[in-house]
């Protein structure tokens, strides 16, 4: 069966350091994965995916998710926080006809 | 090219009222999907339509919970006679060609939050 863990429910980085927001999935087969970030009463924008391709996949905004098979993870970076990324971010995996939602992580940006 | 619209982006319902809630995908999208966002939750699949048809509605509630979206105008979410734990964000999201999840995006919309007093 299909999950997927959002690791940290907040997360905090001071602005110019790096983010790592953490996401294992377990799946039966080869699924594919996303992020999605949600501004504050704004619907979600797809950031990147994955999709059997690319271990290393670049998104929108300087983000990039790296797919681990071995530690069933798909954790999203940014090398340098910005005021702007002050948003709650998704990860979810979909097979198919399935699609699992993660219960999001709030980013905060510290000045 | 205009986004997904939702509306209302509010409501407010009393206990065992009606709630409409409408979604337009973008235009030249032909599949809408719903989801609900509770409270300290991720996203959940509700269903999946197309024009004049559902495809899946492995995600709604038995009772009280339908959708449907006609050949023109809007998909509409209907909950009727509502109670507190119906209160939550829906989202609607559309997409230009099949409903495989694995490979298609969905451009979302940005949501109704329905409360029930």
């Amino acid at each position: 069966a299909q999950s997927v863990t959002q690791l940290d429910s907040h997360v905090s980085v001071s602005e110019g350091t790096p983010v790592l927001l953490r996401c294992n999935y377990s799946s039966s087969y080869s699924p594919s994965l996303f992020w999605y970030v949600q501004h504050p009463n704004k619907g979600l924008q797809l950031l990147l995916k994955y999709t059997s391709a690319a271990t290393l996949v670049k998104g929108i905004n300087g983000f990039e998710a790296e797919f681990k098979k071995s530690e069933t993870s798909f954790h999203l970076t940014k090398p340098s926080a910005h005021m702007s990324d002050a948003a709650e971010y998704f990860c979810v995996v979909s097979e198919w006809d399935k699609i699992i939602f993660g219960k999001g992580t709030r980013l905060h940006i510290l000045p | 090219n205009a986004g997904v619209m939702q509306n209302p982006r509010h409501l407010v319902r009393r206990r065992g009222q009606e709630a409409r809630l409408r979604c337009s995908p973008m235009k030249g999208h032909s599949h809408v999907y719903w989801y609900r966002q509770l409270p300290e939750e991720g996203l959940k699949f509700m269903v999946y339509l197309q024009k004049e048809n559902i495809i899946d509605e492995s995600g709604m509630p038995k009772e009280r919970f339908s959708a449907e979206f006609p050949k023109e105008g809007p998909s509409i979410l209907r909950i009727q006679q509502v109670v507190r734990g119906d209160s939550a964000a829906y989202f609607c999201a559309s997409s230009p060609t099949s409903g495989l999840f694995s490979y298609n995006e969905q451009f979302f919309g940005p949501g109704t939050r329905l409360t029930v007093l």
